[in-house]
């Protein structure tokens, strides 16, 4: 199966900085699909078929990569983005998820 | 509005078995996919199960193949996991999630706890 890597495992920002968190596939995939997730509530969809933006999600987030290296970058982080964002590949089954990078805000 | 609601869960014991149903709402259920996605307690996400939109093609992976059965009822509008020879690891949150291989998971239920202990 292929196995996703995401680091770092936890990142801590600053309103106003630029943040990026990779994703890396131990074999290639077509795309990635990123999740967020907030304590108490489902994932949501945040980033789908590597650079989509889900509906709703503010233009400050943005995603990249191809075959085996994501990632997802905020250009200016605020307050609301403080939650864990998974990545997920559908190229091969079974499904896989990254373990979750946990954005926490100073 | 697209509206998930998964139902069923519960406290059973090693050994046991229990059925989630998921109801849906708000899109032509007969038109997607579905699948079953649970969480950890340790907050992994695993997929373990996808049924066609006909419900003629069904998928696992090897954590739960011959013990989890996906079925949906596309009259009731309803999909289903039967889970059998439940283990301490299968305890989670388990989401119903509407999905495809261009968008992923589109749209995720609150989700039905199992936790299996003796």
């Amino acid at each position: 199966q292929i196995v996703l890597s995401q680091s770092p495992a936890i990142l801590s920002a600053s309103p106003g900085e630029k943040v990026t968190m990779t994703c890396r596939a131990s074999s290639s995939v077509s795309y990635m699909h990123w999740y967020q997730q907030k304590p108490g509530s489902s994932p949501k969809p945040w980033i789908y078929a590597t650079s989509n933006l889900a509906s709703g999600v503010p233009a400050r987030f943005s995603g990249s990569g191809s075959g085996t290296s994501y990632s997802l970058t905020i250009s200016r982080v605020e307050a609301e983005d403080a939650a864990t964002y998974y990545c997920q590949q559908w190229s091969s089954n079974p499904r896989t998820f990254g373990g979750g990078t946990k954005l926490e805000i100073k | 509005e697209v509206q998930l609601v998964e139902s069923g869960g519960g406290l059973v014991k090693p050994g046991g078995s229990l059925k989630l149903s998921c109801a849906a709402s708000g899109f032509t259920f007969s038109s997607y996919a579905m699948s079953w996605v649970r969480q950890s307690p340790e907050k992994r996400l695993e997929w373990v199960a996808e049924i066609s939109s006909g419900g003629s093609y069904t998928y696992y992976p090897d954590t739960v193949t011959g013990r989890f059965t996906i079925s949906r009822d596309n009259a009731k509008n309803t999909l289903y996991l039967e889970m059998s020879s439940l283990r301490s690891e299968d305890t989670a949150m388990y989401y119903c999630a509407r999905g495809q291989d261009s968008s992923g998971y589109d749209y995720w239920g609150q989700g039905t706890t199992l936790t299996v202990s003796s």
